[in-house]
């Protein structure tokens, strides 16, 4: 069974620095491109970051670029979510999703809720 | 504010065909392909249409996806109430060098 296990979330304050972590079981992580994509509370979906299977490419949406580094340890079977200089426009939950060659988003995670607030 | 344009809500009773669109740019949905997300209430989305108009697995056929130009289009015949959720549509932007969403549609069977 494909599952996604997001931690890391929490209460943080503006400027601050939080780090998700997903570890993933259930299928073979080395081959898939992951992501990260959070939901604002009552709010749509919004694409925050992608790494290639490889982790040799990584890919940003503007609002977080230069603040947000995506990583991935496949010995481990975890991806990562660096959040530094944080706002409270990305006070949101974020999901760990799985990608595959016919579409961007597959398997989600339950997702880790990140509040950035004084 | 999204990349891809999505009407706010939409609505209709049992039986009925509902469409919702998706309006975009040559970068995103005019040089690639779209896909259409349902996201149940409390729920994480599943995928709907891949590749424009395809169908995963378990999807019934009452759900149908179609693309002209830079415009986007999800159609669902014989509305049912469990179709009662909130709708997104996604397409890779080559300008951006990312995913960008619609802002998510909320369908009222009513």
């Amino acid at each position: 069974e494909v599952q996604l296990m997001e931690s890391g979330g929490g209460l943080v304050k503006p400027g601050g620095s939080l780090r998700l972590s997903c570890k993933v079981s259930g299928f073979t992580f080395r081959i898939h491109s992951m992501n990260w994509v959070r939901q604002a509370p009552g709010k749509g979906l919004e694409w925050v970051s992608s790494i290639t299977r490889s982790g040799s490419e990584t890919f940003y949406a503007d609002s977080v670029k230069g603040r947000f580094t995506i990583s991935r340890d496949n010995s481990g079977n975890s991806l990562f979510l660096q959040m530094n200089n944080l706002r409270a426009e990305d006070t949101a939950v974020y999901h760990c999703v799985r990608e595959i060659p016919d579409a961007p988003f597959d398997y989600w995670g339950q997702g880790t809720l990140v509040t950035v607030s004084s | 504010q999204p990349v891809l344009t999505q009407p706010p809500s939409a609505s209709g009773t049992p039986g009925q065909r509902v469409t919702i669109s998706c309006s975009g740019s040559y970068p995103n949905i005019g040089s690639n392909y779209v896909f259409w997300y349902q996201q149940l209430p409390g729920t994480a989305p599943n995928l709907l249409i891949y590749k424009n108009n395809q169908r995963p697995s378990g999807i019934p056929d009452r759900f149908s996806g179609s693309k002209s130009g830079t415009s986007a289009s999800l159609a669902i015949n014989g509305l049912r109430s469990e179709d009662e959720a909130d709708y997104y549509c996604v397409a890779w932007d080559d300008s951006l060098s990312g995913k960008v969403f619609g802002g998510g549609t909320k369908l009222t069977v009513l």
